[in-house]
């Protein structure tokens, strides 16, 4: 059962454009949700991470929009730079220190 | 750079052979969990130790082992290797109960089996 599912599973922007990850989850007892950035051969990086009580988040050109009703959340990337071609992960956590689920990753490509 | 270190970063076993894997947790966090990473897909929870003991498993099966040392070090343990079992296998670590609650992944093990 795949709780978090997230889309696209590419995405190619050009220099300076926005990149939008979209994710989906299930499980109402998730309190926490983090994105990971991953670079080949390395492991994941916590990016920016949110709580249910909040419905945004931002952190430099990196933003968390949350929708409690509907269960989704997304990371905007704003002025996508090519340094920031790379994997992401939206995850799930239902307390603290409990396992991270998630989702299938979507490969962002920015072109110069 | 986290302060989460595996050991080795690339491995290649024959199917059937046992491996383990190692992993140092950052300074100050008592609690590690494994993942495993196939190909092209998120990571997926082995399981988690938390002073010691296992304290919560993923859908895998028990030849996946582990262990936690007293300094919160830890090891997986994979017997009867398979095909399948080729991924980066990632070590985290965290400190629960902590307001600052992130888990900080290491640079993983690439295992490949033949």
């Amino acid at each position: 059962q795949q709780q978090v599912k997230q889309s696209p599973q590419s995405l190619i922007v050009q220099k300076g454009g926005i990149s939008i990850i979209n994710c989906a989850y299930e499980n109402t007892a998730f309190d926490y949700f983090p994105w990971y950035q991953q670079f080949p051969g390395k492991g994941p990086a916590l990016l920016i991470a949110i709580r249910p009580d909040v419905s945004e988040k931002k952190e430099g050109r990196f933003t968390i929009s949350f929708n409690k009703s509907a269960k989704q959340f997304s990371l905007h990337i704003m002025d996508s730079q090519p340094g920031d071609s790379a994997t992401y992960f939206c995850a799930a956590r239902k307390a603290a220190g409990n396992k991270l689920t998630f989702g299938g990753g979507t490969r962002v490509l920015v072109k110069p | 750079e986290t302060g989460v270190t595996q050991s080795p970063t690339h491995l290649i076993k024959t199917r059937g052979q046992q491996v383990t894997l190692r992993c140092s947790s950052q300074s100050g966090h008592n609690t590690v969990s494994w993942y495993q990473q196939a190909l092209g897909q998120g990571p997926q929870f082995i399981f988690q130790y938390y002073r010691e003991e296992e304290n919560g498993r993923g859908n895998f099966p028990p030849r996946f082992s582990g262990l936690q040392f007293p300094n919160y070090s830890s090891e997986l343990n994979v017997n009867a290797l398979e095909l399948d079992d080729s991924a980066l296998y990632l070590c985290a670590s965290s400190r629960p109960g902590d307001s600052n609650t992130e888990a900080f992944f290491g640079q993983g093990t690439r295992l490949t089996v033949v």
